[in-house]
């Protein structure tokens, strides 16, 4: 099986509020993670990545933390908003390092009432 | 700046025809990448290429093939469709290593009847 998976394949969020989106991991030499939103019809577009020597990055008004003591990734989306409501997918680079590929989830569904 | 194009968007098959898929990026990029998702599955590796010349094989290569005979382009090919290979694919490229960002197309939507 997938050794990227996620905990929660729907989330739906008011308008405003704070999202957090979670992913699991299996493999412990994995050193790159990145998230992807996907929206419908359309192709995968990058959010954020983090490298394993981070614990947090920050971009704009997303958040990824890394914890590699669980092997834990999450996403975090403050004042989501409408354009927001989309799918959302992290994957991990399988061997580490500038080699391997993307291993991907599943995705996680997110949805914002207005 | 377009990014990755891929052409068709569309196509319908019958089982046993042939039909190449293309993509193109003109972002000067190394590694190419070819994906195919299905519902519940997320996105699975075909095939990619690291180079102009060269590719390889990803997680579910069988029934497909590729080449990288230019830099900026990356074929995929199926030479007997089969109705298992309904799916929506989707061509992806980095810029010269697997742990940088993977910019993807918007994808062609295949049936294969």
């Amino acid at each position: 099986g997938e050794s990227v998976g996620l905990h929660l394949p729907t989330l739906s969020v008011q308008e405003g509020d704070n999202s957090i989106i979670n992913c699991a991991y299996s493999n412990s030499a994995s050193d790159y993670f990145i998230w992807y939103k996907q929206e419908s019809g359309k192709g995968p577009q990058f959010i954020i990545d983090i490298r394993s020597n981070m614990d947090k990055r920050q971009g704009q008004r997303v958040t990824v933390l890394l914890n590699k003591t669980v092997k834990h990734l999450s996403l975090q989306i403050a004042a989501t908003q409408p354009g927001d409501s989309a799918v959302y997918f992290c994957a991990e680079n399988s061997y580490g390092g500038s080699q391997g590929n993307l291993i991907f989830g599943k995705g996680t569904k997110l949805s914002v009432k207005p | 700046n377009a990014g990755v194009t891929q052409t068709p968007k569309f196509r319908v098959l019958k089982t046993g025809q042939s039909m190449t898929l293309l993509c193109a990026q003109d972002m000067n990029h190394e590694y190419m990448y070819w994906y195919r998702q299905d519902p519940g599955m997320g996105l699975r590796l075909i095939h990619y290429s690291v180079g102009e010349g060269t590719t390889a094989k990803g997680e579910v290569p069988d029934g497909y093939n590729v080449s990288r005979l230019k830099k900026q382009n990356f074929l995929l090919g199926l030479e007997s469709a089969a109705p298992s290979q309904t799916s929506v694919y989707f061509c992806a490229s980095s810029l010269y290593r697997a742990d940088q960002p993977q910019h993807f197309g918007d994808g062609t939507r295949l049936s294969i009847l």
